[in-house]
């Protein structure tokens, strides 16, 4: 089956330093790449999404990156705040169809110091 | 306000005592789905329904049974938990269509003695 490693598994940062997670996928076929966040107490909440047509893409201070060719894909924030600590989990749709499902990575630790 | 209903938040129970989580959504989304958390491991998807009537195991089936008889609804069964079904769960549902966006429960943290 799918395989979808992330890493770090912890990550801490100073307020105002930049935070990046990497992720790696197996299936050659996925074609979407989405980061959820998980902030304590709550179920996962969608912040950004990539499609395999696209290099890059940007929300304000969070940005994806996906290489096709290395099958990985990298969640960037910049400019971190007390409020981006939370866990993140990077997914991809192995099988590359839109109705299949989503494998999930391990997970992401992410504390912003103040 | 669009949401995906989860109860109970938190479950202490005994092996082999009959347990139903409930999921609720009111978004009229087709797909359904169960997830479970632990840690280093990520979520792990246990069952999925595309629609009414149509379901399917996810990667971690075992000892779990799902039913969607309404659109809305999609509860899980665990007919005889044992301790490693001690996990965090979570619903999820999106629409059928292109749009791969998941919609997140609360979560249930079951404790299984």
């Amino acid at each position: 089956g799918e395989n979808v490693e992330q890493h770090p598994s912890t990550l801490s940062v100073q307020e105002g330093d930049s935070a990046v997670i990497k992720c790696t996928y197996s299936d050659s076929a996925s074609n979407y790449f989405p980061w959820y966040k998980q902030e304590l107490g709550k179920g996962p909440q969608l912040i950004i999404d990539i499609r395999s047509n696209v290099g890059e893409k940007k929300d304000q201070r969070i940005a994806v990156t996906l290489n096709k060719t290395a099958k990985h894909f990298s969640l960037h924030i910049t400019e971190t705040q007390p409020e981006d600590s939370a866990v993140y989990f990077c997914a991809d749709n192995a099988g590359g169809t839109s109705y299949g499902k989503l494998t999930f990575g391990q997970g992401t630790i992410l504390t912003v110091h103040p | 306000e669009a949401q995906v209903t989860q109860n109970p938040r938190y479950l202490i129970t005994v092996t082999g005592k009959k347990l139903t989580v409930t999921c609720s959504q009111n978004m009229n989304h087709e797909y359904m789905s169960w997830y479970r958390q632990d840690p280093g491991l990520g979520l792990r998807q246990i069952y999925y329904s595309m629609n009414v009537e149509v379901t399917d195991k996810g990667d971690v089936p075992e000892g779990y049974k799902v039913s969607r008889k309404e659109k809305r609804n999609f509860p899980l069964i665990l007919e005889s938990p044992s301790p490693n079904q001690t996990s965090l769960y979570f619903c999820a549902s999106r629409t059928g269509d292109a749009s791969q966006k998941l919609f997140f429960g609360s979560g249930t943290q079951l404790s299984v003695l």
